[in-house]
């Protein structure tokens, strides 16, 4: 357990909806990236915010988007979803920007129809 | 596109036998991290050799790094039914601390 967690675990939408995905990091870790990954692939890095700000983007759209609060916790948001966005969606915190070693939660499974 | 790629795979050996993955990059690095996905959830970091170091330990892992012909190997040891799992590479460059370049994985199958 990496004390990272989640939330949903699992999720269906449909093709032009707006999607939220959640995030609780460890207590104490100020850094957050999220990761994108379809079946069969490695995961992709969409971006990273470190104490509340953006720190960094992936080849991802500005449809994507995000959110990091005081409390450790952050938000993805999706809008006009499209098919090609069914993937896995990991948040993985660690204690500092300059950190490599990251924790991972457990994931988002979504699917858009 | 990924930074890495992993080579073979898939892989399927007997429990007991020694399991070897491979990884390639194309870029500078910082450091070389291995990740372990059980069933397509969240990864689990096993080991992370940094860009001046050759070869690290932990446990039955056995992790080379060669700079020169940036490549990475993987050896799980004495391998268990347990350890059945896709095993990712990332790479991460100086300034991207949190971003990490995955591969695609190999897929480890082991056969009590």
């Amino acid at each position: 357990e990496t004390g990272v967690t989640q939330s949903p675990t699992h999720l269906i939408k449909t093709r032009g909806q707006q999607v939220t995905l959640r995030c609780s990091s460890q207590s104490g870790h100020n850094t957050v990236s999220w990761y994108q990954q379809a079946l069969g692939q490695g995961p992709q890095f969409i971006f990273q915010y470190y104490r509340e700000e953006e720190n960094g983007r992936g080849n991802f759209p500005p449809r994507f988007s995000g959110l990091q609060f005081p409390n450790y916790s952050s938000e993805l948001n999706v809008n006009a979803l499209e098919l090609d966005d069914s993937a896995l969606y990991l948040c993985a915190s660690s204690w500092d920007r300059s950190n490599y070693e990251q924790y991972f939660g457990p994931g988002t499974r979504l699917t858009v129809t | 596109s990924q930074q890495g790629e992993e080579d073979p795979q898939a892989l399927s050996i007997q429990e007991g036998e020694n399991a070897t993955m491979n990884c390639s990059y194309k870029t500078s690095i910082n450091n070389l991290q291995w990740y372990r996905q059980n069933s397509g959830r969240g990864l689990v970091h096993l080991i992370l050799i940094r860009s001046n170091e050759r070869e690290k330990h932990s446990g039955r892992l056995r992790v080379t790094l060669d700079t020169s012909k940036k490549s990475s190997s993987l050896l799980i040891t004495a391998s268990r039914a347990a350890d059945t799992a896709s095993y990712f590479c990332a790479t991460d460059a100086s300034t991207n601390a949190g971003k990490s370049t995955f591969g695609d994985g190999t897929t480890l199958t082991v056969k009590p």
